[in-house]
């Protein structure tokens, strides 16, 4: 199964600077999902989008962070002013439907100092 | 809330043989959909394997499979004839035929030479 593409693969930042994430999905698909992992811990849950819209998002996704698929293409998570708790690994998931299996991007390792 | 258990936070497994990973859930709806994913080094969630609720059939794909227990709320990984690349983090997670997978806490699994 064709997967998504993310960039950059790792990224290092200030506190309170801006980051955005970027995925690139590989197929046409229509639902995109962001979750993330703080090193040792368990995959979360960020936020969900289906048709250039938010679908779901998780108590972790609050106004710091927001999604969007500026060019029909790819489809990226800011975060606005970065804490240190923010330093995990990003995933982007895509699938052809809700429900579907999703299928995850090699993820991008973020560090905020 | 749904909650997914992993009780095993490590296993370990000597080469050519066969383990067993746990996972239980909570959930009061009846039709959701369970997965297993691998987390080698590299960090990429990688799908091993996918049950829907409502097959009976317990799913295979190769030497995994899995034990679907419905009632029992039990979901678990058998790994037979394991290898070394099968040395990795998994994840146990769950679907409920909507947007988000929620994660159980993962066991990481070392293949004995």
């Amino acid at each position: 199964e064709p997967e998504v593409t993310q960039t950059p693969s790792h990224q290092v930042t200030q506190m309170g600077q801006e980051v955005i994430l970027r995925c690139v999905p590989i197929s046409n698909h229509l639902y995109f999902y962001w979750y993330r992992q703080i090193l040792g811990q368990k995959v979360e849950f960020l936020v969900s989008f289906y048709n250039n819209e938010i679908s779901e998002k998780s108590e972790i996704f609050d106004d710091q962070f927001s999604v969007e698929r500026p060019d029909g293409s790819n489809f990226t998570l800011k975060i606005r002013s970065t804490k240190l708790e923010d330093s995990a690994m990003y995933f982007c998931a895509r699938s052809g439907r809700a429900a579907e299996t999703q299928y995850f991007g090699p993820g991008t390792r973020l560090l905020v100092l | 809330a749904q909650t997914v258990t992993q009780s095993q936070p490590e296993m370990s497994v000597q080469e050519a043989e066969t383990v067993t990973l746990s996972c239980t859930y909570d959930t009061s709806e009846s039709d959701y959909y369970l997965f297993w994913y691998k987390q080698p080094p590299s960090r990429q969630m990688i799908l091993v394997i996918r049950q829907e609720a409502y097959k009976q059939q317990n799913a295979t794909e190769n030497r995994f499979s899995v034990n679907f227990q419905k009632a029992a709320k039990s979901f678990s990984l058998k790994i037979s004839d394991s290898q070394l690349g099968d040395a990795a983090m998994y994840f146990c997670a769950y679907n409920n035929a909507g947007n988000m997978l929620t994660f159980g806490g993962g066991t990481r699994l070392m293949v004995k030479p």
